[in-house]
């Protein structure tokens, strides 16, 4: 168990409405994540975070905006849901550095129709 | 730009029938090679990092090795629970973050 809780599991939206999923954290990890995962692409990195306020892009950042305002959590919003991004959505964390293991929540479906 | 690429899609073995998963990579400079299982439902769970290749690790039925182009994932006697799909990952130095694999789906039949 990696102390890593995300919620809610499991959403159905409408297209254009806007989506905020939460992952909450009880290590005190310096660095989490935020990753999708669809067939045929495997899981790709959507933001990150290294601190408090301290966010960064991944590799699918575009329509995602991310907030971390305490060190436990990390917000991932949809500010205008699109079909497209119907996905498992993961968060991780990890202590950073080289080598450092990233563990990952239980995932969080959201549907956008 | 860094790259990993997992073989095969989809690995059907009897139960007893060892085998092995393939992870090959390119990364400019490795940080560390990580293998993942996910069940259906679940989120990833972690299994090994390796570092430098000649590297191997063990656990259970398991045995991950490394060398400077790809990973194997070796499957001693699986059980139907070793059922899963296996992930690979790469952490290089331009990157920093991890790029994962398609997956390895592996299904063992008692």
């Amino acid at each position: 168990d990696a102390g890593i809780t995300q919620s809610p599991r499991h959403k159905v939206t409408e297209t254009g409405t806007p989506v905020t999923l939460r992952c909450h954290q009880t290590e005190n990890h310096r660095y989490m994540y935020w990753y999708r995962q669809d067939p045929g692409h495997g899981l790709r990195l959507i933001h990150y975070s290294y601190g408090v306020k301290d966010t960064d892009k991944g590799e699918v950042s575009d329509g995602y905006s991310v907030s971390r305002s305490k060190t436990e959590d990390f917000l991932l919003t949809l500010e205008s849901a699109t079909s497209s991004q119907t996905s498992v959505y993961f968060c991780a964390i990890s202590r950073g550095g080289d080598g450092n293991t990233i563990y990952f929540g239980e995932g969080s479906w959201l549907t956008v129709v | 730009e860094d790259q990993v690429t997992q073989s095969p899609e989809a690995l059907r073995l009897q139960e007893g029938e060892s085998s092995s998963l393939n992870c090959s990579y390119t990364v400019s400079g490795l940080r560390g090679l990580f293998w993942y299982r996910q069940d259906p439902g679940k989120g990833p769970e972690f299994l090994f990092t390796l570092y430098s290749a000649g590297e191997e690790k063990e656990k259970e039925r398991l045995k991950a090795t490394l060398t400077k182009k790809e990973s194997f994932l070796h499957i001693t006697a699986p059980k139907p629970e070793d059922s899963a799909t296996y992930l690979c990952a790469v952490q290089g130095r331009s990157q920093g973050n991890l790029i994962f694999g398609k997956g390895t789906k592996l299904s063992v039949k008692p």
